[in-house]
């Protein structure tokens, strides 16, 4: 089976540059979810959709940073303009349904380096 | 959020169990105990969940303590490939988030 699909793998870009990742979540799934990994702060969440609707996305860290999700199969996470402190890996997750007893299933992530 | 509290790191020898343990003093009766693990550059992985009994999967065993406070999961034999951080999470049976905390850092020596 197809897991989560994650592109870039590796992003490497100069500060000020405009920053898209690629998600393509598990088939059939309704729920999708964009997180950030850093040392200082560990895993965080940005943004959750179901059915394609954006629900929370309290996690964004500002203006700079959007997501969308045109369809059921395909979802980015844009930041424009990039900056340093973004340097990060993005997880992207999906799951069957919401609620405490489905598991997300995540992707390999982007590790994303501005300079 | 309810918390969670586990050790930092544990160590174990190859082909033997390991038994990770997970405090959640404050859990309530809704809240479900998930583990995920993370090997190196990959993404979270789900292992097993569970709301009040042991569970049990092909990856591991999940044991709840009987008033839910403590729970543990167990590898039954450690391999190498078991190296990873492994993070247990409480969730609510109505939420969406996953919070994960700094978790345990699992070596197993050869």
């Amino acid at each position: 089976d197809a897991g989560v699909i994650q592109s870039p793998r590796h992003e490497v870009t100069e500060m000020g540059q405009e920053v898209t990742l690629r998600c393509k979540p598990i088939s059939g799934h309704n729920s999708l979810f964009w997180y950030r990994q850093t040392m200082m702060r560990g895993l965080e969440l940005l943004i959750y959709f179901n059915n394609n609707v954006p629900i929370d996305d309290s996690g964004m860290p500002e203006d700079r940073f959007s997501a969308k999700m045109p369809n059921a199969s395909f979802s980015t996470l844009k930041i424009q303009p990039s900056e340093p402190r973004d340097s990060a890996v993005y997880f992207c997750a999906s799951s069957q349904a919401t609620g405490g007893s489905q598991p997300q299933h995540f992707g390999d992530g982007t590790r994303l380096s501005i300079l | 959020d309810a918390k969670t509290t586990q050790p930092n790191s544990m160590e174990s020898n190859e082909e033997e169990p390991v038994h990770l343990p997970c405090n959640h003093s404050t859990i309530s009766g809704t809240d479900y105990i998930h583990w995920y693990r993370q090997l190196p550059s990959q993404g979270p992985e789900y292992v097993i969940h569970g709301l009040t009994s042991n569970v049990n999967n092909r990856m591991a065993s999940l044991a709840i303590a009987e008033d839910r406070k403590s729970s543990t999961l167990i590898l039954h034999r450690a391999t190498l490939r078991d190296a990873a951080v492994y993070y247990c999470i409480l969730r609510q049976s109505n939420d969406y988030k996953l919070s994960f905390g700094a978790g345990t850092t699992v070596t197993v020596r050869a």
